[in-house]
């Protein structure tokens, strides 16, 4: 069964400073793996994906993610943090053979910015 | 576009008791999934639906079930509330053709409060 680790908790940044968010998952075969991100009283909205090709991928909001086999890992990143980046990020892998491509989900990350 | 519903927004029940959920699927899709997410934790998949018939079942009792109507509306239904079944409930839509994925696209959710 497919598993996404997310080891850091809580993460506190700076206002313009990087961030970078860690996601290790277990999957047997190619994963379609996603960054969803939740702010408070809200549903999860996809900041970005990756199925296939290009291991860098570009999102929204100013996000980006990179996928590395080798690693079993999908790292999001953004070069400058926004105040309004506050919230809780969440790595989910789909799985892709189940039919119905179920995600699976990370305990999340809760990101804390300061101004 | 009109984009996924869900209510109640917040609902307080107590031991033993049964809960309704609902979810309004957005417009031209025809799958609806449910997820569980405890307090501190990621979401956790429930079951999908599928033209009316469950398409996908997570590690969830006999006592969640779940009905889609023909307008690919969904309910998730719980008997016998536990303590534990207190959470947020997210309600997610997507396009389920073939082998090819489709985003599933998030309610806000409905908190669930068991006493």
């Amino acid at each position: 069964a497919q598993s996404v680790t997310q080891p850091d908790i809580h993460i506190t940044v700076s206002e313009g400073a990087s961030l970078e968010l860690r996601c290790n998952y277990s999957y047997g075969a190619t994963p379609y793996l996603f960054w969803y991100v939740q702010s408070p009283g809200q549903g999860l909205q996809l900041l970005l994906k990756y199925f296939s090709g290009d291991t860098l991928v570009q999102g929204i909001k100013g996000f980006e993610a990179e996928f590395k086999r080798s690693q079993s890992s999908f790292n999001l990143r953004k070069p400058s943090v926004h105040w309004s980046d506050a919230a809780e990020y969440f790595c989910a892998v789909a799985d892709s053979g189940a039919g119905s491509y179920q995600l699976t989900f990370g305990k999340g990350t809760k990101l804390s910015v300061i101004p | 576009e009109t984009g996924v519903t869900q209510s109640p927004t917040h609902l307080i029940k107590t031991r033993g008791q049964q809960v309704t959920l609902r979810c309004s699927s957005q417009s031209g899709h025809n799958t609806v999934s449910w997820y569980q997410q405890a307090l501190g934790q990621g979401p956790q998949f429930i079951f999908q639906y599928y033209r009316e018939e469950e398409n996908g079942r997570g590690n969830f009792p006999p006592r969640f079930s779940g009905l889609q109507f023909p307008n690919y509306s969904s309910e998730l239904n719980v008997n016998a509330l536990e303590l534990d079944d207190s959470a947020l409930y997210l309600c997610a839509s997507s396009i389920l053709a073939g082998s090819l994925y489709n985003e599933q696209f998030f309610g806000p959710g409905t908190r669930l409060t068991v006493l």
